[in-house]
């Protein structure tokens, strides 16, 4: 079975401040993580994605994550945020051979100014 | 158009009453899913379809049904609905687990 934590429900933080979303996982096999972002009434987007090789992963949008298998975590990073980041953050996994993504509880990040 | 479309966007319902979810895409993708999202659960699978022949159960099947029509259609059914299936509906559809999912805009579906 595979499963995703994201201990974080609700991250404030003001605007140009860094900001670190926490995301473990579970996982009997090999796995590739994803990040996805859902802005206000919206559907979710990917943001990133690790499959293999290079462990640092990043979008287009400033936003990167690490992925550490010894402790089977895959943090998203921010060194400086806007307000339009404010949106909720869905961490993903899936392992190799599965059929289907397994989501974690999600984390909202509030921008203020 | 979007790639993928969901209908109804918003719904409300009774007690009881059968209701249906409509997802279409024209990624011309194989996979397709419905998932449900509920405040602090994130999202939960509820049904995947690999091809028209290929329909699954995912870990919250009961109490809905659905129907794969076509490669490009993959439909959810509510049988007789309850008040806690009251929750944001989302369909994807993938190529691959490998390269994500895209999803749909959602169904916000109200049971009173």
């Amino acid at each position: 079975a595979q499963s995703v934590t994201q201990l974080d429900s609700q991250v404030p933080v003001f605007e140009e401040a860094p900001v670190e979303l926490r995301c473990n996982y579970s996982s009997s096999v090999s796995v590739y993580l994803f990040w996805y972002v859902q802005y206000p009434n919206q559907g979710l987007q990917l943001l990133l994605k690790y499959l293999s090789g290079s462990t640092l992963v990043e979008s287009i949008n400033g936003f990167e994550a690490e992925f550490n298998k010894s402790q089977t975590s895959f943090h998203l990073r921010k060194p400086s945020v806007h307000i339009s980041d404010t949106a909720e953050y869905f961490c993903a996994v899936s392992g190799t051979g599965r059929r289907a993504l397994t989501f974690g509880s999600g984390t909202r990040l509030q921008v203020q100014p | 158009d979007a790639d993928v479309t969901q209908t109804p966007r918003n719904r409300i319902t009774k007690t009881g009453k059968r209701i249906m979810l409509e997802c279409s895409q024209t990624k011309g993708h194989d996979r397709m899913y419905w998932y449900r999202q509920d405040p602090g659960l994130g999202l939960r699978l509820i049904y995947y379809s690999f091809d028209v022949k290929d329909i699954n159960k995912g870990e919250i099947s009961d109490g809905y049904s659905v129907s794969r029509q076509a490669q490009a259609k993959f439909s959810l059914s509510l049988e007789s609905a309850i008040p806690n299936q009251t929750a944001l509906y989302f369909c994807a559809t993938s190529d691959s687990t490998v390269y994500g999912y895209t999803f749909g805009s959602g169904t916000r579906l109200t049971v009173v």
